[in-house]
């Protein structure tokens, strides 16, 4: 089946400082990934759209100059948390569509931890 | 109301016990309905996937889906331990290409 990675799977990083993560669809092109965001015993929020070639999407109340999202090429979507909060510590979650567009797969995950 | 309801559980049952998780939703434009499993700390994983009514087994998993009733299950039989995790239900008007739209999770626990 479909395989999505992301890196890393857990970072530590200062108040003040910015973290990249990156999302790689391994057997498939991904034109378009979406980046989740995931609290403790609560569901996946959906933060954005990241689109190929284009800006990324992003839903209500999530502001976008501090997750900026790159979508480089059809295989690697970024999503850089800038000037990072203890507020901000969170799992943080990328899926991609099959390249069928069925259904979508996710990642494993990447915890940050903002101190 | 939201648009996906999924009862947040916990759900506790004794090892090889037939688990019945479901989900309700009230957008009749949805088509695609997913079944995630979540284990502590790592990212869902795709179970199951339909597209429209109809039922859809696999090994121990079966996912049905009744549109009329706006109403779909996961049925897994012969549970284990390694079953306990969190279940998400996720559904799409059309498909992989569109966002999401989870249900809040169950959370089970198979104990031996």
């Amino acid at each position: 089946g479909a395989v999505v990675s992301q890196h890393p799977s857990w970072v530590i990083c200062k108040s003040g400082t910015s973290v990249k993560i990156e999302c790689r669809s391994l057997d498939f092109q991904a034109t378009t990934m979406f980046w989740y965001r995931q609290f403790p015993k609560q569901s996946l929020m959906l933060m954005a759209t990241s689109n190929e070639g284009s800006k990324a999407t992003y839903e209500q109340g999530v502001e976008k100059d501090k997750f900026l999202i790159n979508h480089a090429s059809l295989t690697l979507s970024t999503l850089t948390v800038t000037s990072a909060h203890p507020e901000d510590s969170s799992f943080y979650i990328c899926s991609a569509p099959d390249s069928l567009g069925n259904t979508i797969y996710f990642g494993e995950g990447s915890w940050l931890t903002v101190v | 109301q939201k648009e996906v309801e999924q009862d947040p559980g916990p759900l506790s049952v004794p090892e090889g016990a037939i688990v019945s998780l479901n989900c309700t939703y009230s957008n009749s434009a949805f088509q695609y309905f997913m079944w995630y499993r979540q284990y502590s700390r790592k990212g869902p994983e795709l179970l199951m996937y339909t597209y429209s009514s109809g039922n859809k087994e696999d090994g121990r998993f079966t996912a049905q889906v009744d549109k009329s009733s706006k109403y779909i299950s996961l049925f897994i039989r012969d549970s284990q331990p390694s079953d306990s995790a969190t279940y998400l239900c996720a559904m799409s008007p059309s498909g992989g290409y569109n966002k999401l739209i989870f249900g809040a999770g169950t959370r089970l626990a198979v104990h031996p």
